[in-house]
């Protein structure tokens, strides 16, 4: 079965760093979301593709925060500087446009960030 | 703005049933996911709900009640493994929000 491949599965850094995760949605998926998942919490959409444009990122810090997904397939978010409060599990999820509709998103393991 | 909430946390007894109830205030609503998370794991979808009315799915069923703001997710014969968060999210269009969550213990 097709699954959403995310890496690392875990990052630990210190404040002022750079990081970075990468996603490999499943194949013909055209949405990409990564939401951020504090502990305890529910995940929080941080930036939407479809295909290789942005298409909601009104929730992205980004001072700090870029995210790329240059040929429409994986994609990459990255954290410059990293600071306590991103501590989080970062999530990537993707979707067909008929799925969207029906809510029916899926989810890759995540990658959990620790910064020290 | 949109807004979701459900329970913190609930706990059953293997073998019952159990209902987690979501209210949620949302603009451009279209439908109402639930997913399950176990603790550690990816979310995973369980249901959808665009339409008034209760859905079922094996042990799982979800409700919707538009008017209401209002749905639940319903969990028949609670086994250990239903222990886990579950989140319910709305979909306006091409944006799913979820709500913080509910953790579910079940007791043997």
């Amino acid at each position: 079965e097709a699954e959403v491949a995310q890496s690392p599965r875990y990052k630990i850094t210190e404040k002022s760093q750079a990081v970075a995760f990468w996603c490999d949605p499943i194949s013909g998926h055209a949405t990409l979301y990564w939401y951020r998942q504090i502990l305890g919490q529910g995940p929080e959409l941080l930036v939407q593709f479809q295909d290789e444009s942005v298409v909601d990122d009104s929730q992205l810090p980004k001072d700090r925060f870029s995210a790329e997904r240059l040929k429409g397939v994986d994609s990459t978010l990255k954290i410059q500087p990293a600071e306590l409060g991103d501590s989080a599990m970062y999530l990537c999820a993707s979707s067909t446009r008929e799925k969207e509709l029906t809510g029916e998103l899926f989810f890759g393991e995540g990658s959990r960030l620790t910064v020290l | 703005g949109q807004s979701l909430e459900q329970p913190s946390e609930v706990t059953a007894v293997e073998g019952a049933i159990v209902q987690i109830n979501c209210t949620y205030q949302t603009s451009g609503f279209y439908g109402l996911s639930w997913y399950q998370q176990h603790d550690g794991g990816a979310p995973t979808f369980l249901s959808y709900n665009a339409l008034d009315g209760l859905e079922e799915t094996g042990r799982f069923s979800s409700f919707l009640s538009r008017s209401d703001s209002y749905g639940y997710l319903l969990l028949q014969e609670l086994q250990m493994k239903d222990s886990a968060s579950y989140f319910c999210a709305v979909t306006g269009g091409f944006k799913t929000i979820f709500g913080a969550g509910t953790r579910l213990f079940v007791k043997a």
